[in-house]
């Protein structure tokens, strides 16, 4: 089955401690990207990624760092979370980029920042 | 003013209704236009995907562009408890651009 797989679904942690969502997809895409999910405000991407090793901002990316060392795989570091990075995250991925190409969504995870 | 902005609702209708939902934006170069649903505790997933103005028609889903007013509504005929869910609408302005989301409309459609 083609999905995009996240880890962990839930997680409550404190300030400060280090945390890495895991996102995977086995559909051999090419661009992958993060977005976080807050009411009002619509998703709003972090970063994203068009192949291996390229990386690059999204429209909200302080306090986040990813990594593509497989085209497969697609992390969300977050070295130092705050209570502002409350959120519900996502990991997206599509074929190609670009508008015309369905982006396939991971079912999120809910981050807790206290 | 946000880009890219969805009555949130909660919209209610019982089943069978015609639901219409609505996005407006403010970048007169959109010319993509796409809708995704979101089920509860899940990630949104592409339903409709349309180019410049005009009708589009899925089932029971119509998508309906008005670039004159900036203007965008996602008609559900004969609406079913299936498809309650919140409505994302998504713009680009060209087709190798990313979309932006709009906040999303909250549907529930009651037995």
């Amino acid at each position: 089955e083609a999905q995009v797989t996240q880890n962990p679904r839930y997680l409550i942690t404190v300030t400060g401690k280090k945390l890495t969502v895991t996102c995977s997809q086995n559909m051999n895409h090419e661009y992958m990207s993060w977005y976080r999910q807050d009411p009002g405000l619509g998703l709003r991407q972090i970063y994203y990624s068009m192949n291996v090793e390229v990386t690059d901002k999204g429209d909200v990316p302080e306090g986040y760092k990813v990594s593509r060392k497989e085209k497969r795989n697609f992390p969300l570091i977050l070295e130092s979370p705050s209570p502002n990075q409350t959120s519900l995250y996502f990991c997206a991925s599509s074929l190609l980029e670009g508008a015309n190409q369905p982006q396939h969504f991971g079912d999120g995870t809910r981050l807790s920042i206290l | 003013q946000k880009e890219v902005e969805q009555d949130p609702g909660p919209l209610s209708v019982p089943e069978g209704a015609i639901v219409s939902l609505n996005c407006t934006y403010s970048n007169s170069a959109f010319q993509y236009f796409m809708w995704y649903r979101q089920y509860s505790r899940k990630g949104p997933e592409l339903l409709m995907y349309t180019y410049s103005s005009g009708n589009k028609e899925d089932g029971r889903f119509t998508a309906q562009v008005d670039k004159s007013s900036k203007y965008i509504s996602l008609f559900i005929r004969d609406s079913q408890p299936s498809d309650s869910a919140t409505y994302l609408c998504a713009p680009a302005e060209t087709s190798y651009d990313k979309v932006i989301f709009g906040p999303g409309t909250s549907l529930s459609v009651i037995p």
